[in-house]
């Protein structure tokens, strides 16, 4: 069974501050990495992907990768209140010849005025 | 508003109806997904479409039926539904087929009840 882990939260953080996202998988052999975020009522939207080891840096969110922990995180600085939603972590595993995306059960995120 | 365009936004159909959710994407990409969300739960894929053919099917009831006439197209036919069945109905793309490392753009999605 190939799996996703997040904390589901809520992860409540104030204005301002760095929000930090966590997420786990159990595939070694994953390559490509994806941060969603979903509000209430409304479908996924793409806001970071990874597939090197390291950092990569999109405006407020920092998006970090270590294989070998098999460790994704997302980080929100300056969090504002438009940030609080839920934040999805996905990864592309190979199943049956194909690959898939498999999300965790998502991390809500709530910012406080 | 995305880039993948799916109509109708919401649809409530009696159990003994048959109905229509389409999916279109104008960004060239060749792999097209459905995907069921229930409420508070991620998305869960439902049938994957690669280059026109489909490549995935995870073990869905055939009272849902995909078509995809062609790159741009993606369509999912509903026949005696059940009420368990009601739930956000995602449609995304991806770039080239399913190889990995092609982040999924999803549309806005079609909320479905059934009566």
């Amino acid at each position: 069974q190939k799996e996703v882990e997040q904390n589901s939260g809520p992860l409540s953080v104030p204005e301002g501050a760095i929000a930090s996202l966590n997420c786990t998988y159990s595939d070694r052999g994953s390559q490509s990495f994806f941060w969603y975020r979903q509000y209430s009522g409304k479908s996924p939207e793409l806001i970071m992907f990874i597939y090197s080891n390291g950092d990569k840096e999109d405006g407020r969110f920092t998006a970090q990768l270590n294989k070998a922990s098999q460790y994704v995180s997302l980080l929100i600085r300056d969090s504002q209140p438009s940030d609080s939603a839920t934040y999805l972590c996905a990864v592309n595993v190979l199943m049956d010849s194909s690959y898939k995306l498999i999300f965790g059960s998502g991390t809500r995120l709530l910012v406080r005025p | 508003d995305t880039e993948v365009t799916q109509t109708p936004k919401h649809l409530v159909m009696g159990m003994t109806n048959k109905k229509s959710l389409k999916c279109e994407q104008h960004m060239g990409h060749r792999a097209m997904y459905w995907y069921k969300q229930k409420a508070k739960k991620p998305p869960e894929l439902m049938f994957v479409y690669s280059y026109e053919k489909l490549s995935i099917n995870e073990s869905v009831p055939s009272r849902f039926s995909p078509e995809c006439p062609n790159s741009s197209l993606l369509n999912l036919h509903l026949h005696a539904l059940q009420p368990e069945d009601s739930a956000l109905y995602l449609c995304a793309s991806s770039q080239g087929g399913t190889g990995a490392g092609q982040p999924q753009h999803f549309g806005d999605g079609t909320r479905l009840s059934i009566l």
